[in-house]
């Protein structure tokens, strides 16, 4: 079983839907919890990090964090073609605080 | 000015032949990070440095050297290339636990 899994879609919606995306975990010991955006032919982009468990927005994003279930998701309000992108779910902590453990990205593009 | 950049941007060679990678950092940073990424996106951690020493050396075969001649910069030199060489090898840095990311070099082995 991978540390991290994400379902790597291709995920296709239509402007102005709310995107929600996911990833699971197996490590207990993780306590830092990243999303990151990557551009075709760019390099990753930190969009958004959360410490623990909770919430955190910004703007049209939200990310969540079930450490229970050991479950992230990362929302999209109001979605739009720019957000077309692969997006990937990172974390870090315990005995792999020194390193972040990124799953497989999901690819999602919007509809016009 | 990029944060985290990388030099060459595309990289077409042969196999058996070497090549070196170059990474810059004006983040002030004191680690840098090696990643290989492959088709499917996959991001996997190859190396990374802390203010010059190694402290990561994922399972990557010793034809991979990561050299550090000072905290800004991190550079992979890779000798006699081989077919599966062929990915977007990205270089980080951080100070803490999130990282920013470069460019990336897009290496093709023919």
């Amino acid at each position: 079983q991978k540390e991290v899994e994400q379902d790597p879609g291709p995920l296709s919606v239509p402007e102005g839907a709310i995107v929600s995306l996911n990833c699971t975990y197996s490590n207990s010991a993780f306590q830092y919890f990243m999303w990151y955006r990557q551009y075709s032919r760019k390099g990753p982009e930190l969009l958004m990090y959360t410490y623990s468990s909770g919430n955190k927005e910004d703007g049209r994003f939200t990310a969540q964090v079930d450490k229970s279930s050991k479950y992230i998701s990362l929302f999209i309000r109001d979605s739009q073609p720019s957000d077309s992108a692969t997006y990937l779910c990172a974390m870090s902590g315990g005995s792999s605080a020194s390193k972040i453990i990124f799953g497989s990205g999901t690819r999602l593009s919007i509809r016009p | 000015d990029t944060a985290v950049s990388q030099t060459p941007k595309y990289l077409v060679t042969q196999m058996g032949n070497d090549k070196s990678i170059k990474c810059e950092q004006n983040l002030g940073h004191d680690t840098m990070y090696w990643y290989k990424q492959d088709s499917k996106k996959f991001l996997k951690i190859m190396f990374s440095y802390n203010n010059k020493e190694l402290i990561i050396n994922e399972t990557v075969p010793n034809r991979f050297s990561p050299k550090s001649p000072d905290k800004a910069h991190l550079n992979l030199h890779i000798n006699s290339l081989e077919l599966g060489d062929s990915a977007v090898y990205f270089c980080a840095s951080s100070q803490g636990t999130l990282q920013f990311f470069g460019p990336g070099t897009r290496l093709t082995v023919l």
